[in-house]
């Protein structure tokens, strides 16, 4: 069974640090592109981040360019994001994602929820 | 453009034909695809490449797109169905991905 499991969200004040894993299974890891999608509470899907199979390009949303980094370890199925100076407005479920090229973003993890404040 | 529009909501009577639209500049270039998302719940891709189902997303949800508009059309729409959709494409300008703002149906 295709399966994608966050962890690692939580509460972090703002300008801290956090380390989103996402586990994947299933499937040949090292094969696929993955995404970072988020959505704050109450509102809509917004695209994060994105890396390459085999780790060697990277993209961001200039909402977080600078900020975050994403990275991946083939050998241990595992994607990654590095959130760093965290904002209030970073609050937001993340979630993991396949992306099947033109063919969809699919699965989808269960999503791991990061808050900011003080 | 970087911006994909979509309604904020539409309501359809049960059993009936709706149809939920997005638009934007990329999509004169690109493929889009359409996401399902129950409250609580991730999102499920329910038609990519404009207009094919994955495996277990029933056959009233279909896909069309002309121009810079995307449609999503569920044909006899049931209770199930209520649930906010978003389409995703690329950003022609940065390569990005980039989603609509989402729809919120309501099966009445």
């Amino acid at each position: 069974e295709l399966q994608l499991v966050e962890s690692g969200g939580g509460l972090v004040q703002p300008g801290g640090s956090l380390r989103l894993s996402c586990a994947a299974s299933g499937f040949t890891f090292s094969s696929y592109w993955m995404h970072w999608v988020r959505q704050a509470p109450g509102k809509g899907l917004v695209w994060v981040s994105r890396i390459n199979s085999d780790g060697s390009s990277t993209s961001y949303a200039d909402s977080v360019k600078g900020r975050f980094t994403i990275s991946r370890d083939n050998t241990k199925n595992t994607l990654y994001l590095q959130m760093n100076s965290v904002r209030a407005e970073d609050t937001a479920v993340y979630y993991c994602v396949r992306s099947r090229g033109i063919s969809g973003f699919d699965p989808w993890g269960q999503g791991t929820l990061v808050t900011v404040s003080s | 453009s970087s911006e994909l529009t979509q309604d904020p909501a539409v309501s359809v009577a049960l059993g009936q034909t709706v149809r939920i639209t997005c638009q934007g500049d990329s999509l004169r270039s690109y493929y889009v695809s359409w996401y399902q998302q129950k409250p609580g719940q991730a999102p499920v891709l329910v038609i990519y490449s404009k207009n094919n189902r994955p495996s277990g997303i029933p056959d009233r949800f279909s896909g069309s797109s002309s121009g810079n508009t995307a449609s999503l059309t569920i044909t006899g729409a049931q209770a199930e169905d209520e649930a906010d959709y978003y389409c995703n494409s690329r950003d022609s300008s940065t390569n990005h991905q980039v989603f609509g703002g989402g729809t919120k149906l309501t099966v009445l």
